[in-house]
């Protein structure tokens, strides 16, 4: 059950793009399509912003976008507005009933 | 409106005991899995256990395995989590949220604090 690997920091100005990976191995990210992504902001609860590797809730604006390769799975914020500097994790199931998370990144809007 | 409201954090010993409460409303809790998920002070989230929708199945991850026993009473619409054997590290917010097909958490309490010092 190791934590999936994260960059610990991300900036961009806004309305810039910023992408974060979300590093797994063939037993997690690259086995399933149960890649999700939660923002965080301080002090409040997560919050699911991408589900089953590439889909978003509703009323998650299309500014957040999820991607996979391999066993790397990408969060990509386009248009990058202040309200985006949070804290962001990664998730995956990890097979016999066991989930793992990132060790989360911060993101900066500069 | 989903909500999940936990309760029963507090100080405790190590070596110590606590059962954590989680209650569900606004959405038919008997029909979804729950998990626990903690929060070291300024450190990342890491997942605790998580229950199928009837109790008849559980896992843990390793940290707690043995220690920690998750558990539910659909008649009242809420979780738990007996925590025995208690150690620094197990300080964190504990957070239960409820799980959707892909293991993934569409809806979050807003935790409570476990402290363990003596």
């Amino acid at each position: 059950q190791s934590a999936l690997t994260q960059p610990p920091s991300a900036s961009g100005s806004p309305g810039q793009s910023v992408t974060i990976s979300c590093a797994g191995t063939t037993s997690d990210v690259g086995a399933y399509n149960y890649v999700s992504w939660y923002q965080q902001h301080p002090g409040k609860a997560p919050k699911l912003i991408v589900y089953e590797v590439t889909k978003r809730p509703s009323g998650v604006p299309d500014r957040f976008s999820g991607s996979r390769s391999g066993n790397t799975a990408s969060l990509t914020v386009s248009g990058l507005q202040a309200e985006d500097e949070a804290d962001y994790y990664c998730s995956s199931y990890a097979g016999n009933n066991n989930l793992v998370f990132g060790g989360g990144t911060k993101l900066t809007v500069l | 409106e989903v909500q999940l409201v936990e309760s029963g954090g507090d100080l405790v010993q190590p070596g110590g005991s606590l059962r954590l409460s989680c209650a569900a409303s606004g959405f038919t809790f008997s029909s979804y899995w729950i998990h626990w998920v903690r929060q070291a002070p300024g450190k990342g989230l890491v997942w605790v256990s998580r229950i199928n929708s009837d109790g008849s199945t559980t896992s843990y991850a390793d940290s707690v395995k043995g220690r920690f026993t998750i558990s539910r009473d659909n008649a009242k619409n809420t979780l738990y989590l007996q925590m025995n054997s208690l150690r620094a590290e197990d300080m964190a917010v504990y957070y239960c949220a409820r799980v959707r097909g892909g293991w993934y958490a569409d809806s979050w309490g807003q935790g409570t604090l476990v402290t363990v010092s003596s």
